[in-house]
């Protein structure tokens, strides 16, 4: 079974640094194949994808966060980290890890499979 | 890129609800959809327009054709209530739909 654990601060100051970190375990979690993924959602409202690593190691980011966001994978140590600069209220949400699989057509097919419980950060002086 | 789905949908215990999702040429792209029940993280139902993960219901069916992705879930139960996404990447980004809250009166 796969499990993903996220973990960091549950308060951040606006204008700091967010940092969060997922530790994933299970079967072949390690495996090259697949992606994995930060999304978030304030309460109340949809889930937003944060940014996807894919299984060539190359990551693309959602071009509303893209100045501000740093996804990092670590799979030796079998990590996945997120980092959000200078914070507002608006990035006050439930932050998801989130793994994905492929799919039988490469990228376009791929599928989030398996999700943390999800960590509440709230941003507030 | 733009998902758009109907904010809420109400079903009679046993009857059939159907959700959907729209985007320009969705049928283009694979469309995965995803439950949420309050206070859990969301769970994977339908991938690649209409294939289940182990342990989801046959009830629970998808489809994807022009500009519409549609979630069918038969004989509706009580255990159905909950939020449902749709999801599908455009070649660069992932995209959510703004979600539907299925509700079993």
């Amino acid at each position: 079974q796969v499990q993903l654990q996220e973990s960091g601060p549950g308060l951040v100051r606006p204008s700091q640094t967010l940092s969060l970190n997922c530790s994933f375990s299970g079967d072949s979690v390690s495996d090259s194949k697949y992606y994995w993924s930060w999304i978030r959602q304030p309460a109340g409202k949809g889930l937003e994808s944060i940014g996807l690593v894919y299984p060539t190691g190359s990551i693309t980011y959602n071009p509303s966060l893209r100045s501000r966001v740093t996804i990092s994978l670590d799979t030796s140590n079998n990590q996945l980290s997120l980092r959000l600069n200078s914070v507002t209220a608006a990035d006050t949400a439930v932050y998801y890890c989130v793994r994905g699989s492929p799919g039988d057509y490469g990228d376009y097919s791929f599928y989030f499979d398996y999700w943390g419980q999800g960590t509440p950060v709230t941003v507030s002086s | 890129y733009e998902l758009t789905q109907t904010p809420s949908v109400s079903v009679s215990p046993g009857q059939t609800a159907t959700i959907t999702c729209s985007g320009d040429k969705l049928t283009d792209k694979y469309v995965c959809w995803y439950q949420q029940r309050p206070g859990q993280s969301p769970v994977l139902v339908i991938f690649q327009d209409r294939k289940r993960p182990s342990g989801i219901p046959e009830r629970l069916s998808g489809s994807n054709s022009g500009n519409t992705a549609t979630l069918t879930i038969t004989a509706t139960q009580a255990m159905d209530e909950a939020t449902y996404y749709c999801q599908a990447w455009d070649g660069s980004s992932v995209f959510f739909g703004g979600g539907t809250k299925l509700t079993v009166l």
